[in-house]
């Protein structure tokens, strides 16, 4: 069973910040936090991971509380193309690298 | 190529057939991974392989599902006696170092009439 819970679907106007948040209370010490996305028709794509300290590449940013229990992916300038459902994913690197997949936030970017 | 490939990207079968998909990894990636996505929920795992090792087959649904790497690159999903309740999308997954994300192809979608 997915360890993350995240809300069904999200609205957000173009060109402003999109901040889908995660709750993952159980996460333990050795868990890291993976985002992915799939646009429609497509495969799961890969955005970012972390462990403790918030991320941030060319796609996204990830903030992680502190206690770790929960996180927000935030798209700084949402754009049409980014309306997809994104996934919340916590993985042990020791496990065999297996990803579970919850049902995902449908993001959908409107004009 | 320069990504995961899949083929065919459609499949229709009647009840009864068996069907066999293919997945073309990135070249020198190790790990590779099967998922099974039924229509508005996320992917659920069907097998891992590591080279032609198959480490992990927990997810699959029964005995009718098969999978197999021998060369330690392409790998084959085979489902025999399709049933209607096998109709999904079929996505392969790839990577190099497990730490790392992974890539997926853009799955073959199976409907079994």
């Amino acid at each position: 069973d997915a360890k993350t819970t995240q809300p069904p679907s999200m609205d957000c106007a173009e060109g402003r910040a999109a901040n889908l948040p995660c709750n993952h209370s159980t996460i333990s010490g050795n868990e890291y936090v993976y985002w992915y996305r799939q646009i429609h028709s497509q495969g799961p794509q890969y955005i970012i991971h972390g462990l403790k300290n918030n991320e941030t590449n060319e796609m996204a940013s990830l903030i992680i509380t502190e206690d770790r229990k929960s996180s927000t992916l935030i798209l700084p300038h949402a754009t049409l193309r980014d309306t997809a459902v994104y996934y919340c994913i916590v993985r042990d690197l020791a496990d065999t690298d297996k990803l579970i997949f919850g049902t995902g936030t449908r993001l959908q970017v409107f004009p | 190529g320069a990504g995961v490939s899949q083929s065919p990207r459609y499949k229709v079968a009647k009840r009864g057939q068996d069907v066999a998909l293919r997945c073309d990894p990135i070249s020198g990636h190790v790990s590779l991974f099967w998922y099974q996505q039924a229509l508005g929920q996320g992917p659920e795992f069907l097998t891992y392989f590591q080279n032609e090792a198959q480490l992990d087959k927990s997810g699959l649904p029964s005995d009718r599902f098969f999978a197999e790497r021998p060369e330690g690159s392409v790998s084959t999903l085979k489902i025999q006696r399709t049933q209607q309740e096998d109709s999904a999308v079929y996505l392969c997954a790839s990577s190099l170092r497990g730490s790392l994300g992974y890539t997926f192809g853009s799955g073959t979608r199976l409907t079994v009439v």
